[in-house]
């Protein structure tokens, strides 16, 4: 069964301490993997998309990694401002579905 | 820059009403969706449309129809409305077909059913 996993459910981190958020998948076939952060009582919005292991993208104090198996999203000095939900998830081969996981609550300490 | 824009923000509706929850995008996208997001359940699909006035159900869909009369506009809609369909309903939309396509959302809709 297609599935996807992230580590770890919540992170608390002070101002400029870096760290790396886990999303882990077991599908058939990978299309794409996505990368959203989502605010309280927000839609999520879109960061990254990776189609391919060993595939990298940077945007600010974030950075998104592909491995066969799992995704990181590094977060590199973060801010009290990157306080968030970050949610990852995968579309698989031969179909319009997109698995997504339940996300990893982030907060930065000031 | 992507857009996808649903009409209400907030709404409280009654037990038994009609609901309808609408969404309009505007990136010329085939594929519309909608999910509706609890604590510690996730994102879950109700329905999902691939093309205009075609629909698929998602893993939810009781108790929810949709309406999808043009392609950049997909209603949600629910019959008769009950306390356990109270609820964050986000509303999103791709592109279909060639490689991972990805997915937007709207800002979501807070429905509350009392």
């Amino acid at each position: 069964e297609d599935q996807v996993t992230q580590s770890p459910e919540a992170l608390r981190l002070q101002e400029g301490e870096s760290s790396s958020l886990n999303c882990s998948y077991t599908v058939s076939g990978l299309r794409g993997l996505f990368w959203y952060r989502q605010d309280p009582g927000k839609g999520p919005e879109f960061l990254f998309t990776l189609y391919s292991a060993g595939e990298e993208k940077e945007k600010e104090r974030l950075k998104a990694t592909l491995t066969k198996k799992e995704s990181f999203l590094h977060i590199t000095a973060p801010k009290p401002e990157d306080s968030a939900t970050y949610l990852c998830a995968v579309q698989t081969s031969g179909t319009y579905k997109y698995i997504f996981g339940t996300g990893t609550r982030l907060k930065v300490l000031a | 820059d992507v857009k996808v824009t649903q009409s209400s923000r907030y709404l409280v509706k009654r037990t038994g009403e009609k609901v309808f929850l609408e969404c309009v995008q505007d990136m010329d996208h085939e594929n519309m969706f909608w999910y509706r997001q609890d604590p510690g359940l996730g994102l879950r699909l109700i329905y999902f449309s691939y093309d205009v006035k075609m629909k698929e159900k998602g893993d939810i869909p009781e108790g929810y129809s949709v309406s999808r009369e043009k392609k950049e506009r997909f209603s949600l809609i629910l019959e008769s409305a009950s306390t356990n369909q109270t609820s964050m309903y986000l509303c999103a939309s791709s592109l279909r077909g060639g490689t991972g396509n990805t997915i937007y959302f709207g800002e979501g809709s807070w429905l509350t059913v009392v």
